[in-house]
């Protein structure tokens, strides 16, 4: 199946801090990408849509502000949590569809990215 | 309703025995349905994948599918303690279909195993 790596696995930031974290698409092109938000315990909650060289979408209740989204290539999406504070603290998951998606192929999902801030 | 029902647990059950999984769904639209892994603190996996109703096997895992009776169920045959984890269900739509969340797909709120040695 596709991979789809994400980066760093874990952090730990000072709050007030900015925080970045990469995904990629290693073995095919990706125009779109997704990240989600997931709590103990709880299923994924998806923040906002990555597409590829335009605006990322955000779903309701998540600050476009806070958590920038640069889909800058068909292989990498950034997810920046800006201003960190300790309640941003979470398991951050990205995935991507490839140009299949449309006859039938499934997404994909990064590692996560464990962020503590402190 | 919720579009994908699926039971939290914890499903727990002794090593080697037949696990089985299962999220029923209420949207006739979906037509693709899958099965994720997740292990903790780790993303999920993509475990099966299939397309509308019937049987899909893959080692000790067989995915099922009843369009009929809006039922999928993934079947973990000699369970092992490596199999502990969380089994999430999702779903898809036809191409065309403007439903689920923008990825496109609906979440159960998934199953935690945990196999005993």
């Amino acid at each position: 199946g596709a991979v789809v790596s994400q980066h760093p696995s874990w952090v730990i930031c000072k709050s007030g801090t900015s925080v970045k974290i990469e995904c990629r698409s290693l073995d095919f092109q990706a125009t779109t990408m997704f990240w989600y938000r997931q709590f103990p315990k709880q299923s994924l909650m998806l923040m906002a849509t990555s597409n590829e060289g335009s605006k990322a979408t955000y779903e309701q209740g998540v600050e476009k502000d806070k958590f920038l989204i640069n889909h800058a290539s068909l292989t990498l999406s950034t997810l920046t949590v800006t201003s960190a504070h300790p309640e941003d603290s979470s398991f951050y998951i990205c995935s991507a569809r490839d140009l299949g998606w449309d006859k039938g192929n499934t997404i994909y999902f990064g590692e996560g990215s464990w962020l503590t801030v402190v | 309703q919720k579009e994908v029902e699926q039971d939290p647990g914890p499903l727990s059950v002794p090593e080697g025995a037949i696990v089985s999984l299962n999220c029923t769904y209420s949207n006739s639209a979906f037509q693709y349905f899958m099965w994720y892994r997740q292990y903790s603190r780790k993303g999920p996996e993509l475990l099966m994948y299939t397309y509308s109703s019937g049987n899909k096997e893959d080692g000790r895992f067989t995915a099922q599918v009843d369009k009929s009776s809006k039922y999928i169920s993934l079947f973990i045959r000699d369970s092992q303690p490596s199999d502990s984890a969380t089994y999430l269900c999702a779903m898809k739509g036809r191409t065309g279909y403007s439903g689920g969340g923008a990825d496109g797909l609906t979440f159960g709120k998934g199953t935690h195993l945990i196999i005993q040695p």
